[in-house]
């Protein structure tokens, strides 16, 4: 099956900057590629996703890009703010089931 | 409110006895997904359900057991509970089996503790 691994499991940035997480995947038939947050006591919720034709799709502060010949791709959040603080998890799928990273723990400080 | 209600929220148990988890899917979708949580760990696919049918199953342990009712809602069957059960239990839901083009949608969770 897919393996995916995330890296940093925790991350902790200044408000106002950028935060990246980084996620390789190892099934290279894999080309569904979301990204999800999870806030304490909340189940995880999808904040953005890319599928294989695709390199990059940003949507407000939020980026996501995709490289298909390394098998990674990665998170980027600009301008944070202490509202982004949670845990985000990687996940990817070749059209089944989806298997997710371990998670980054990303604290915002104000 | 994701439209996926998980219940209870929290369950408290002895080693040994059997729980059982309930998921309503949100209005329209099909697929129930089950996912374990243990501290500091990721999101563990357990099994997959799709019109009342098993469609696939990751690391469910054989002491685990799961099913879909014919109104779509599922549970999810833990029996001889050990302590390393205590976990949060997710449940998702999507309108077919193709992640691509419906996502998931998560419910809260059921925090289970196992004592």
């Amino acid at each position: 099956g897919e393996n995916v691994e995330q890296h940093p499991s925790t991350l902790s940035v200044q408000e106002g900057d950028s935060a990246v997480i980084k996620c390789t995947y190892s099934d290279s038939a894999s080309n569904y590629f979301p990204w999800y947050k999870q806030e304490l006591g909340k189940g995880p919720q999808l904040i953005i996703d890319i599928r294989s034709n695709v390199g990059e799709k940003k949507d407000q502060r939020i980026a996501v890009t995709l490289n298909k010949t390394a098998k990674h791709f990665s998170l980027h959040i600009t301008e944070t703010q202490p509202e982004d603080s949670a845990v985000y998890f990687c996940a990817a799928s070749k059209g089944n089931n989806l298997f997710f990273g371990t998670g980054t723990r990303l604290t915002v400080i104000p | 409110d994701s439209g996926v209600t998980q219940t209870p929220k929290h369950l408290i148990t002895a080693t040994g006895q059997r729980v059982t988890l309930r998921c309503s899917p949100r209005s329209g979708d099909l697929s129930v997904y089950w996912y374990q949580q243990s501290l500091d760990q990721g999101l563990q696919f357990l099994i997959q359900y799709y019109n009342g049918e098993e469609r696939a199953k990751g690391n469910i342990l054989e002491r685990f057991s799961a099913q879909q009712f014919p109104d779509l809602h599922s549970e999810l069957n833990l029996s001889s509970l050990e302590l390393g059960d205590s976990a949060l239990y997710f449940c998702a839901s999507s309108v077919n089996t193709d992640t691509r083009y419906s996502g998931y949608t998560f419910g809260s969770g059921t925090r289970l503790t196992v004592v």
